[in-house]
């Protein structure tokens, strides 16, 4: 099974912060990596797939970057809305896998 | 619009069955890989299983395989999950999800609590 590793696992940041989190396939994924938000209590939400394409109706402060084993998730300018804890997600073979997650906090 | 509503869940026994539904709309079902995703308390996500659209295809998490079991009723424009011999652990929020090779868990349903304990 291919292991993801998120870090950090929680984040404190302020409105305006440039936010990156990180994740860590334990093998090659290629591109097939989705990352996505998750408010309590909801369904998760696709932010971006294929690494680095973004969501249709994502706003353009979200990007996504990597290839291989290293990825990142980038937001530019950290929004209120924007609180809420982030997966990382490979589907580059079976089993999916999920990252642990990252909670982003207000600081 | 995208719509999945899932239905079911609830307590059960450990050792006991539940069968969860999703309801389907607003998309070709027929065509489209559907998933199940869980997540137990203040846990973080895992997927369970994958049917491909004519229900010829399915694929499960190691934790689940023998005991529970994914389908379609593609007239209907549902999925199932059924599932047996439940523990503890399987006590999670479960969704539904409309899956594609390319863009991953496209669309989620808003979730069916299973809780199992005696």
């Amino acid at each position: 099974d291919i292991q993801m590793t998120q870090s950090p696992s929680t984040l404190s940041a302020s409105i305006g912060d440039r936010v990156t989190i990180t994740c860590r396939a334990s093998q090659s994924i290629s591109y097939w990596l989705a990352w996505c938000q998750q408010k309590p209590g909801k369904p998760p939400k696709v932010l971006i797939y294929k690494a680095s394409t973004l969501e249709s109706g994502v706003p353009s402060r979200f990007s996504g970057s990597g290839s291989g084993t290293e990825f990142t998730l980038t937001i530019s300018s950290l929004q209120p809305d924007d609180f809420a804890t982030y997966y990382c997600q490979q589907y580059d073979s079976y089993p999916i896998t999920f990252g642990g997650g990252t909670k982003v906090e207000i600081k | 619009e995208v719509q999945l509503v899932e239905s079911g869940g609830g307590l059960v026994q450990p050792g006991g069955s539940l069968r969860l539904s999703c309801a389907a709309s607003g998309f070709t079902f027929s065509a489209s890989w559907m998933s199940w995703v869980r997540q137990a308390p203040g846990k973080g996500l895992e997927w369970v299983a994958n049917i491909k659209g004519d229900g010829s295809e399915k694929r499960y998490v190691d934790s689940v395989k023998g005991r529970f079991t994914v389908s379609r009723d593609n007239p209907k424009n549902s999925l199932y999950l059924q599932m047996d011999n439940l523990r503890a652990d399987d006590s999670a929020v479960y969704w539904c999800a409309k899956y594609s090779g390319s863009y991953s868990f496209e669309n989620w349903g808003q979730g069916s609590l299973v809780t199992v304990s005696s």
